[in-house]
């Protein structure tokens, strides 16, 4: 099974500076898509952003962006401008294109935005 | 419409109770699951359905039966549940692994099962 590792359980930012979430994963595939997710407390888990493996270009959504590095198998998501509404539990995940239905979800990472 | 609905929001039930969680999804995707979170971590996968067959079950006690009746409905039905067994339960559902340009999963708002 694919591994993905969020090596940071907790981060904090002030409002409208800019954070980085690290997230790698563990892989021998070569074509497999990379999620971000973002569960606010007590709220639904939304799609922040996503990366296709083939794709050399870094996805971004508006103040989301992503630095996909598939030699380093490492995939950090950049906040820029922060907000009170980013606080949220963030989470990694993985899936294969190829070999099936399955997710693969990091650990999470707490977000909290600092008036 | 890309929305995944989960029923009901709260349940409290007691360990002899019978109940269902009821998931339902109009995007015509194929693949739908049923993960358990507890706060702050991650999903924990519990079973996968593909085209409306059972394709994953990662070793869920048998206190939790799944059903798939058809391609929009996913059923968790609930029996003799343990204190322990209470979490937030997630519907999801993607496209299938083959195709499609959004191969993300969408999520249910959860439902917030306590065993008493």
């Amino acid at each position: 099974a694919q591994t993905v590792t969020q090596s940071q359980p907790e981060m904090s930012v002030q409002e409208a500076e800019t954070v980085t979430l690290s997230c790698t994963y563990d892989t021998s595939e070569s074509d497999y898509y990379l999620f971000w997710y973002k569960q606010p407390p007590s709220r639904q888990m939304i799609l922040v952003i996503r990366q296709e493996a083939y794709k050399q270009q870094n996805a971004t959504e508006n103040r989301f962006s992503v630095n996909f590095q598939k030699a380093a198998k490492s995939f950090s998501l950049k906040i820029s401008d922060s907000q009170l509404g980013d606080a949220a539990m963030y989470f990694c995940a993985y899936r294969s294109a190829n070999t099936g239905n399955q997710f693969y979800f990091g650990t999470g990472t707490s977000l909290t935005v600092i008036p | 419409d890309t929305e995944v609905t989960q029923t009901p929001k709260h349940l409290v039930m007691g360990m002899t109770n019978k109940k269902s969680l009821k998931c339902e999804q109009h995007m015509g995707h194929r693949a739908m699951y049923w993960y358990k979170q507890k706060a702050k971590k991650p999903p924990e996968l519990m079973f996968v359905y593909s085209y409306e067959k059972l394709s994953i079950n990662e070793s869920v006690p048998s206190r939790f039966s799944p059903e798939c009746p058809n391609s929009s409905l996913l059923n968790l039905h609930l029996h003799a549940l343990q204190p322990e067994d209470s979490a937030l339960y997630l519907c999801a559902s993607s496209p299938p692994y083959v195709g499609g340009i959004y191969n993300e999963q969408f999520f249910g708002p959860g439902t917030r099962l306590t065993v008493l």
